[in-house]
């Protein structure tokens, strides 16, 4: 699979937006991007995937730069429930098997 | 919402010993996957499983694992001889197609504990 790299953390206040980055320069081009994140002690919970168009849904929104080298998940209204780890996953269109989960993001909210 | 269901929520054992964690995945979905996740480290892959077979594992699921959907609505796994390093929290998760834009849907977790 393709690698991604994200930042080990990142700090936001309540109610303010937060941008996640994820890099990945040797996504190939049927690669779908997914986020998931994860809850302290809770699994995985799916939030959002795209492919080349920029995406949103309840929980984020998706921007996807136009080489799709890279991604920023949106967070719109940061909080405190959303302080959680966030990963950034790829996966092949032809692969209906593991999510390869990397290091993520842990996303601390202030109040 | 449907939902992925796990028991037990906590499971100590003595090493050595076996153990099965279960699963409940949501009705209608035909991917099934065990994932484990040790404290303070990243969540790992163990193994897929679909229409009665084992689809991909991982180098983790070695010969002391095992995964059967005895019925048609538990998915269960089972470490034979529990060692000290099997000590991890323990997600399933199902998903409904192979399509990739599919997403899976994970339980909370079997925290297992090899004293």
């Amino acid at each position: 699979d393709a690698k991604t790299t994200q930042p080990n953390s990142m700090e936001s206040n309540e109610e303010e937006p937060v941008h996640l980055p994820c890099n990945h320069s040797t996504i190939s081009g049927t690669d779908y991007i997914h986020w998931y994140r994860q809850l302290p002690s809770q699994g995985p919970e799916y939030v959002i995937h795209g492919l080349t168009s920029n995406v949103n849904n309840r929980m984020a929104s998706l921007a996807i730069a136009e080489d799709r080298k890279s991604s920023t998940l949106i967070l719109h209204r940061a909080t405190l429930r959303d302080a959680a780890v966030y990963y950034c996953i790829l996966r092949p269109s032809n692969s209906g098997y593991a999510l390869n989960f990397g290091k993520g993001t842990s996303l601390l909210v202030t109040p | 919402e449907p939902e992925v269901t796990q028991t037990p929520s906590h499971q100590v054992t003595q090493m050595g010993q076996e153990v099965i964690l279960r699963c409940v995945p949501i009705s209608n979905h035909l991917y099934f996957y065990w994932y484990r996740q040790i404290l303070g480290q990243k969540v790992e892959f163990l193994v897929s499983f679909y229409n009665n077979e084992i689809s991909e594992k991982s180098e983790i699921f070695d010969d002391q694992f095992s995964v059967e959907r005895p019925d048609g609505s538990n998915f269960t796994l089972k470490i034979r001889s529990t060692k000290l390093e099997d000590s991890a929290m323990y997600f399933c998760a199902s998903r409904k197609t192979r399509s990739s834009t599919d997403t899976q849907y994970f339980g909370p977790g079997t925290r297992l504990t090899v004293l």
